[in-house]
C-alpha cells in the first residue's frame, strides 16, 4: 500500500497568511492525488484533484502542485471560513486508496 | 445535483453485522464507482470497498474477509455489510460518488455514526 504522511498535524496561522501543508508518499506515484477540506461534524469535500487542478466551485486561493513523492496544497491567503483540517488522498492501480493523517489549520 | 442519502443501524453490539446502505438521488448510477470510507472518533479517513453500476467490486484488503458491497441499480442504491464487528469499528461512516476522470470522491453522503459496544 503507498502511504502518504502530512506535515505539519496542526498550523496556527493569521486570517490573510499563506499555508503550506505538504503529503509525501510512502513510494513515487503518479499525479492522482486529490486534497480535502473538512470541518467538524461535516463530510469532506473536494478541494483538488489530479495534484493541481482545482474542483469546480472552489476558491482560487486554493492551489495543489507536486510530483513523485511530494504535493502540496497553498492557501494563499487565509480566510475565516478555511479553518479546517485537510486531507490528502492518492489513487493507484497497485494499492487501496489512502488518505493522510490531517492537517488541522487553527486561528492564531 | 446529486445527492447521496444513507441510513442504517447506529449502535452494534460485539460480533453482530454492521448494515448501511446509500441512495442516489438526482443524477445518474451508471458510469462511476460508489464507495464507502469511514473515519474513528477523532481520526482519519479509511476506505473500505468501492462497487460500479454493474456489481463490479473492490475492497481494501485489511477489511475484505469482513465486508460485503453491493448494489441495487433499480433502486439506485448500494450497500455496505461489515460482520464480526468490535470497537474498533466504531467511526462515522460515510458513502461517496467516485469520479473516475479525476480519481477523487465528488460527492459524500451526510454519514451515520456507527457506535460498537456491549
Amino acid at each position: 500500500d503507498i502511504q502518504m504522511t502530512q506535515s505539519p498535524t496542526t498550523l496556527s496561522a493569521f486570517v490573510g497568511d499563506r499555508v503550506t501543508i505538504t503529503c509525501r508518499a510512502s513510494q513515487s506515484m503518479s499525479n492522482w492525488l486529490a486534497w480535502y477540506q473538512q470541518k467538524p461534524g461535516k463530510a469532506p469535500k473536494l478541494l483538488i484533484y489530479k495534484a493541481s487542478s482545482l474542483e469546480s466551485g472552489v476558491p482560487s486561493r486554493f492551489s495543489g502542485s507536486g510530483s513523485g513523492t511530494e504535493f502540496t496544497l497553498t492557501i494563499s491567503s487565509l480566510q475565516p471560513d478555511d479553518f479546517a483540517t485537510y486531507y490528502c488522498q492518492q489513487y493507484s492501480t497497485d494499492s487501496p486508496w489512502t488518505f493522510g493523517q490531517g492537517t488541522k489549520v487553527e486561528i492564531k | 445535483q446529486v445527492q447521496l442519502q444513507q441510513w442504517g443501524a447506529g449502535l452494534l453490539k460485539p460480533s453482530e453485522t454492521l448494515s448501511l446502505n446509500c441512495a442516489v438521488y438526482g443524477g445518474s448510477f451508471s458510469g462511476y464507482y460508489w464507495t464507502w470510507i469511514r473515519q474513528p472518533p477523532e481520526k482519519g479517513l479509511e476506505w473500505i470497498a468501492e462497487i460500479n453500476h454493474s456489481g463490479s467490486t473492490n475492497y481494501n484488503p485489511s477489511l475484505k474477509s469482513r465486508v460485503t458491497i453491493s448494489v441495487d441499480t433499480s433502486e439506485k442504491r448500494f450497500s455496505l455489510r461489515m460482520s464480526s464487528v468490535t470497537a474498533a469499528d466504531t467511526a462515522v461512516y460515510y458513502c461517496a460518488r467516485v469520479l473516475l476522470d479525476r480519481n477523487a470522491f465528488d460527492v459524500w453522503g451526510q454519514g451515520t455514526m456507527v457506535t460498537v459496544s456491549s
